[in-house]
């Protein structure tokens, strides 16, 4: 089983829609969590981290459940420009590794 | 005044060849990391030094050699390069636990 697992997707969604991702991550002393954004041919971008009780930034809404650990990605009122892989990162207590899922693929539609 | 910098950015060689990846950062973190992202986009923690020192070492061949000569440098030299070989290179820096952030990567391709 992989460490930190995600739907790959592609999730096609039109301009304007609410898409929601998953990740669920195997190590239950995993401490901090990441939402990363990978552009085509380019770098990933940490794009927010997410907190305990949940945090937004924009149109944009994290959300961490320990007990069943999982995080999530909400992202409203898409836009073109929100096409992108969107990379779920962990980082486990006591390590420096940030471990990344194999990401899901999201494609805004006109 | 590029956060994390790595060069080059393409680099294209025969099997066998000996190559090196350089990354430098100024962002005056302690921690840097070099992640391989394969052709099916998976990015795989290879190494991390921390103020120099060889933190993370992930069951990479040992044709790669990581160097770390200061903590705002982390160079990545492979030896008798091989096709699978071929990936993106990612460094990353991190002043621990908010994050790491990437340099554009190095696109290697070995034919």
């Amino acid at each position: 089983r992989k460490e930190v697992e995600q739907d790959p997707g592609p999730f096609n969604v039109p301009e304007g829609a609410t898409v929601a991702f998953n990740c669920t991550y195997s190590n239950s002393a995993s401490q901090s969590f990441f939402w990363y954004r990978q552009d085509c041919r380019k770098e990933p971008k940490l794009l927010m981290s997410v907190y305990s009780s949940g945090n937004e930034d924009g149109r944009f809404t994290a959300q961490l459940n320990r007990a069943s650990q999982y995080i999530s990605l909400l992202i409203r009122d898409s836009k073109l420009s929100d096409s992108a892989t969107y990379l779920c990162v962990v980082n486990v207590m006591g390590t420096y590794k940030y471990i990344f899922g194999t990401g899901t693929r999201l494609k805004v539609l006109a | 005044d590029t956060a994390v910098s790595q060069t080059p950015k393409y680099l294209v060689t025969q099997m066998g060849n000996d190559k090196s990846i350089k990354c430098e950062q100024n962002l005056g973190h302690d921690t840097m990391y070099w992640y391989k992202q394969d052709s099916k986009k998976f990015l795989k923690i290879m190494f991390s030094y921390n103020n120099k020192e060889l933190i993370i070492n992930e069951t990479v061949p040992n044709r790669f050699s990581p160097k770390s000569p200061d903590k705002a440098h982390l160079n990545l030299h492979i030896n008798s390069l091989e096709l699978g070989d071929s990936a993106v290179y990612f460094c990353a820096s991190s002043p621990s636990g908010v994050g790491a952030f990437f340099g554009q990567g190095t696109r290697l391709t070995v034919v």
